[in-house]
């Protein structure tokens, strides 16, 4: 099982472009989260996919947007990049089944530097 | 809203140290509590859990009792590793929310031999 997996690791944008970042989730999972995490702080929650859908969304602008895929793949965009979105990105896949019991299986992560 | 308050870093403890990270946390309702631990260059762990009041999670010599009448999760190892050295996060989830998890700001655990 490889768990969730991210793509690219690093990637540096320069101020105002687009980026995509991408994430598998863990084999049996069908529910993806993003989070953005600040050097030194804590990871702050994005949005939530689930079948195909944004269900869930945290206070971030509407230049994050994401997509799910039908194989629950997920991709994060983010557009008119300003420095402080420079952060580690990290996906993080569950089941749908949410019980208080259920958990979150994190990746790598992918760190985003905006010059 | 909701919010996870943990103890600043850095905190650097010789090995065999007792460790104590505090953690305490606001919620409109009955959240689960989780801590995760972050290696250098790598994404999060899930350590351990509690998903209601008085539960004690525990996980590789680390523990951490759900406590709703201070509304605390205090992390806790009796004797710590080097490899124990790690950016430690307490969070939050309402059992309402899906899978959303609200975090702290982490702690910065340095261990030394």
């Amino acid at each position: 099982d490889a768990g969730v997996t991210q793509s690219p690791t690093h990637l540096i944008k320069t101020r105002g472009q687009q980026v995509t970042l991408r994430c598998s989730p863990k084999s049996g999972h069908d529910t993806v989260s993003w989070y953005q995490q600040a050097l030194g702080q804590g990871p702050q929650f994005i949005f939530q996919y689930y079948e195909e859908e944004e269900r869930q969304r945290g206070n971030f602008p509407d230049r994050f947007s994401g997509h799910q895929f039908p194989n629950y793949s997920s991709e994060l965009n983010v557009n008119a990049l300003l420095l402080g979105d420079s952060a580690l990105y990290l996906c993080a896949s569950s089941a749908a089944t949410w019980t208080a019991n259920t958990e979150a299986f994190f990746g790598q992560g992918t760190r985003l530097t905006v010059v | 809203g909701d919010s996870v308050t943990q103890m600043e870093g850095p905190v650097t403890l010789s090995e065999e140290a007792f460790l104590t990270i505090n953690c305490t946390y606001t919620a409109t309702g009955y959240p689960s509590l989780f801590w995760y631990v972050q290696y250098p260059g790598e994404g999060l762990q899930l350590l351990l859990k509690a998903t209601k009041a008085d539960d004690k999670g525990s996980n590789k010599g680390f523990e951490a009792t759900y406590r709703k009448e201070t509304t605390s999760f205090h992390l806790e190892k009796g004797s710590v590793q080097v490899s124990d050295s790690a950016v430690y996060f307490c969070a939050l989830r309402l059992n309402n929310a899906g899978n959303m998890l609200t975090f702290g700001g982490g702690t910065r655990l340095m261990v030394k031999p």
